[in-house]
């Protein structure tokens, strides 16, 4: 079965640059979104097709696709941005969806 | 606004059944696919099932398959989750999620959450 794969964790300190990866076989023809989650709370959008940002997401989260790699950029990361980031994709056939493992974000 | 209201989990007993319902508001329900992802406790997201806009296409995870059953009552804005069999690895909270486009899967729009426990 197809699989998204990210790092499980990733730290940095604030006003620094965070950078999430994701790789996939279908990621060169299929779209990536990404998923902020904090504790005891669902899942927000924050990146979707790629590199789109919906309102009302802090300009400081970008994303980019290139290859088999998708990345979630946090420029200038902050306290608050602690949280567990996924990506999703589809696989070639676009039809079954898939959540990347999950990477949590440090931020101290 | 958009909103996603969940409900019908509950504690069940392993081999037993479940139904989820999502009611929509906020939005033309009959014109976007929807899904359903899970999170078991202490674990990652896991997508479980989607379904078209007309419900005419159903998509599930292998684990799920022959198991649970996705459909969509378009007449009263809900979406469904029936799940039978259930074991352990059932345990999880499903939320119920809007795809943001036909053109791209990503999941614009969340519930909640709610809750299914699978134990003697």
């Amino acid at each position: 079965s197809y699989e998204l794969t990210q790092p499980p964790s990733v730290s940095v300190s604030p006003g620094q640059t965070a950078r999430i990866t994701c790789s996939g076989d279908a990621l060169p023809k299929k779209y990536a979104s990404w998923y902020q989650q904090k504790s005891g709370q669902a899942p927000v959008l924050v990146i979707y097709e790629d590199s789109k940002r919906p309102s009302g997401i802090p300009e400081r989260f970008s994303g980019s696709s290139s290859g088999t790699m998708a990345t979630l950029t946090i420029s200038g990361a902050q306290v608050e941005d602690e949280a567990d980031y996924y990506c999703y994709s589809t696989d070639s056939s676009g039809n079954h969806r898939v959540f990347g493992g999950g990477t949590k974000l440090t931020v101290l | 606004e958009v909103q996603l209201l969940e409900s019908g989990g509950n504690l069940v007993q392993p081999g037993g059944s479940l139904r989820l319902s999502c009611a929509a508001s906020g939005f033309t329900f009959s014109s976007y696919a929807m899904s359903w992802v899970r999170q078991a406790p202490e674990k990652g997201l896991e997508w479980v099932s989607s379904i078209s806009a007309s419900g005419d296409s159903t998509y599930y995870t292998d684990s799920v398959k022959g198991q649970f059953t996705i459909s969509r009552d378009n007449s009263k804005n809900t979406l469904y989750l029936q799940m039978n069999s259930l074991g352990a690895e059932d345990t999880a909270v499903y939320y119920c999620a809007k795809e943001y486009s036909s053109s791209s899967s990503s999941l614009d729009y969340w519930g909640q959450g709610s809750l299914v426990t699978v134990s003697s």
